[in-house]
C-alpha cells in the first residue's frame, strides 16, 4: 500500500528553471492539495484539486502552475523558480464525501526544494 | 475567512508529566478542527480531529484534545508524554459552513515544536 508519494525528495535548482514537482496517491481520493511549508508560516496551501481537470488557487499560487488529468497524480510545475521558492513541498489527498465525514487529509513524505 | 493560532512556539516537558499543546481558532461558522504531528524530515501525520459530538476526543498515540466553543480553543493533551512525542505539532481548522469554493480548505497555525526532556 503505497499511499502517498512524491518525487523527487530533493532538488536543487537555478534560479530561471522550470521545475517540476510529482504527486501520485494510490487511494483514489477526490481531492489533493499542495502546501509549502516555511519556517514562521507553518503551511500554506498553494493549488488545490476536486477532480480530474479541476483545479483551484489557495492562498500562495503564484508563480505555480499546476495540472489534473488522472485522479492519482497531481504534478507542480515553478515556472521559472526563485530564490523565494525555497520550501518544503507537501503534498496531500482527502477523501470528501458529500457528508463531509472523510475528509481528513492524508500527507506525502515531502520535497525539499532549494533554488540557488 | 478562517484563522488559527497557536501560541507557543515551543513546548518542554519532562518525560512522565503530563503534556498540553494550545491552539486557538477563528471561524465564521461551526468548524471541524484536526491535530497533526511531523517528525524530522517526515510529512505530516493525522493524530485526531473533531467534527461534531463529544468535546473531548481520542486519537492516535494516546493523544486526546478538548474542543472549547466558549473559548474557540482546541488544545491536544497527552497525559504522560514520552521521549518519542517529541515532534512538530500542527493544528488546523475548516469551516464546515463554509459552502463556497474554499470551503475543503485547511487553515494550519505555524507550529509548536514539543520537547519531551528525559
Amino acid at each position: 500500500d503505497a499511499g502517498i508519494t512524491q518525487s523527487p525528495r530533493y532538488k536543487i535548482t537555478e534560479t530561471g528553471r522550470q521545475v517540476t514537482l510529482m504527486c501520485h496517491q494510490t487511494w483514489s481520493h477526490s481531492y489533493m492539495f499542495w502546501y509549502r511549508q516555511d519556517l514562521g508560516h507553518g503551511l500554506r496551501l498553494i493549488y488545490y484539486s476536486a477532480a480530474a481537470d479541476i483545479t483551484d488557487k489557495g492562498e500562495v499560487p503564484d508563480g505555480y502552475v499546476v495540472s489534473r488529468s488522472k485522479t492519482e497524480n497531481f504534478p507542480l510545475t515553478l515556472e521559472s523558480a526563485t530564490r523565494s521558492q525555497t520550501s518544503v513541498y507537501f503534498c496531500a489527498s482527502s477523501l470528501l464525501s458529500t457528508a463531509l465525514i472523510s475528509d481528513t487529509q492524508y500527507f506525502g513524505p515531502g520535497t525539499r526544494l532549494t533554488v540557488l | 475567512a478562517q484563522s488559527v493560532a497557536q501560541p507557543e512556539d515551543q513546548v518542554n516537558v519532562a518525560e512522565g508529566n503530563p503534556l498540553t499543546v494550545k491552539c486557538t481558532y477563528s471561524v465564521s461558522g461551526n468548524p471541524y478542527l484536526f491535530w497533526y504531528v511531523q517528525y524530522p524530515n517526515r510529512g505530516l501525520q493525522f493524530l485526531l480531529k473533531y467534527i461534531t459530538g463529544d468535546n473531548l476526543v481520542k486519537g492516535s498515540y494516546g493523544f486526546e484534545a478538548e474542543f472549547n466553543k466558549s473559548q474557540t480553543s482546541f488544545h491536544l493533551k497527552k497525559p504522560s508524554a514520552l521521549v518519542s512525542d517529541s515532534a512538530l505539532y500542527f493544528c488546523a481548522v475548516r469551516d464546515i459552513s463554509d459552502s463556497g469554493a474554499g470551503s475543503y480548505q485547511l487553515t494550519f497555525g505555524k507550529g509548536t515544536k514539543l520537547s519531551v526532556i528525559p
